[in-house]
Parts: C-alpha cells; sequence; structure tokens
C-alpha cells in the first residue's frame, strides 16, 4: 500500500515570496491534516479535512495561508506572503477517518524563509 | 482545549538501560492515547496505542498504560538499544471530528 506523498522535500524561498506544498494521502482515507512543526516543537494542527470539507482551521494564519483538497483526495497548502517565522517542515497526514484511527504521515516538506 | 505535556529531553541512556518517558493530558471526555516516534530522517509512525482507561498498548519492547486518575501515559521501555535512538511524540486523539494533539517531543539518544 503507496503512504502518504508529499512534494516538495525542501525549499527554499525569501521572505515575502509564495510556495505551495502538495499532498497526496492514502487512497480511500477520509480524512486529511496539515501540521506545522517548527524545530524543536511538536507537531501544530495547521487545519483538518473531513472529505473534502474543512472541520478545523481554527490555528491556520489565515491572512497569508490557504489550503484546499479538491474531490476529497489530493491537497495543497500555500503560504502568500511567506515571513521568517514561516521556517518549519509541513507535515501531512491522512486517517479512515472514524474509530480511533491512527494517522498515516507523509514525510514532510521542510520549508525555509530567508 | 486539550492538552499534552512531555519530559524534556534529551534524554541520554546507555544500551540496555531502563527508559521512561512521562506524558500527562489534559481533554475533555474520553480521548485515545498515542506514542508516535519519528526516526531520524523519517516521518512519524505510530509506536502504539490505547482507546480507554486502564488499556496498555504495547509495540517493539515499549508499553504503555492509559490512567485515566492521573491523566498520564508515561512511555517505557526495560532494555533500550541504540536504535531506538529518536524523538518521541505523546499525542491523544478527540471529539466528533477525531482532533490529534502532539506533545512537544522527546528526543532519546541511546549511547553503547
Amino acid at each position: 500500500e503507496a503512504g502518504v506523498a508529499q512534494s516538495p522535500r525542501y525549499k527554499i524561498i525569501e521572505k515575502r515570496q509564495s510556495v505551495a506544498f502538495w499532498c497526496n494521502p492514502i487512497s480511500g482515507h477520509a480524512t486529511l491534516y496539515w501540521y506545522q512543526q517548527i524545530l524543536g516543537q511538536g507537531p501544530k494542527l495547521l487545519i483538518q479535512f473531513q472529505n473534502n470539507g474543512v472541520v478545523d482551521d481554527s490555528q491556520l494564519p489565515k491572512d497569508r495561508f490557504s489550503a484546499e483538497r479538491l474531490k476529497g483526495v489530493d491537497s495543497t497548502l500555500k503560504i502568500q506572503p511567506a515571513k521568517l517565522e514561516d521556517s518549519a517542515v509541513y507535515l501531512c497526514a491522512s486517517s479512515l477517518g472514524t474509530g480511533n484511527r491512527e494517522l498515516f504521515f507523509g514525510e514532510g516538506s521542510r520549508l525555509t524563509v530567508l | 482545549g486539550n492538552s499534552v505535556t512531555q519530559m524534556e529531553g534529551p534524554v541520554t541512556l546507555s544500551e540496555e538501560a531502563f527508559l521512561t518517558i512521562n506524558c500527562t493530558y489534559t481533554a475533555t471526555g474520553y480521548p485515545s492515547l498515542f506514542w508516535y516516534v519519528q526516526y531520524p530522517g523519517e516521518g512519524l509512525q505510530l509506536l502504539l496505542k490505547a482507546t480507554k482507561a486502564d488499556d496498555k498498548g504495547s509495540n517493539k519492547g515499549f508499553e504503555a498504560t492509559y490512567r485515566k486518575e492521573t491523566t498520564s501515559f508515561h512511555l517505557e521501555k526495560g532494555s533500550v538499544q541504540v536504535s531506538d535512538s529518536a524523538v518521541y511524540f505523546c499525542a491523544l486523539l478527540s471529539g466528533g471530528y477525531q482532533k490529534v494533539t502532539f506533545g512537544t517531543g522527546t528526543k532519546l539518544q541511546v549511547i553503547p
């Protein structure tokens, strides 16, 4: 079974530029999560989708971050414009969505903002 | 809101030593509890879980017991190996939409 795919693995941009990250979850997984992991900290939930609907985006900085999940499958997370403090690893995870299911994580996309 | 508190690292142990990583939580209702592990250069993966009070999760020699009375889920292993060197995250899942909240992680380094 293929795992969660993310791209790009690494991205370096200057502040005020824009960046987009892509995630392809495990086939059949209804729930998709985007987490931000700053160095030395635990993952912080940015947004959670159930199929193609948003169920939690309370910690997403909506003035600069946006995310979508078209057709309830792939998802894209965008940052525009980026700030220095956005330097982090962006983790995508998916789960079957019900019944205390475990999360399956991708390898992450490491963003460096200069 | 929900939160998870882990002991700060790094934790450095000699091979075959006993490991305990403390984890306590705050949550409404009856959350499920997890330990995830992140090996160097890899993504997070589930190590073990427990879904109700007094359950014990176990995997790869690691164990953790869901203690509702102390709101804790401490990770233990009787004899660590160099290959156990990683960052360990305690997490809880709660709510109708299965929101998962992570602790800050504890880095474990095992030396030969």
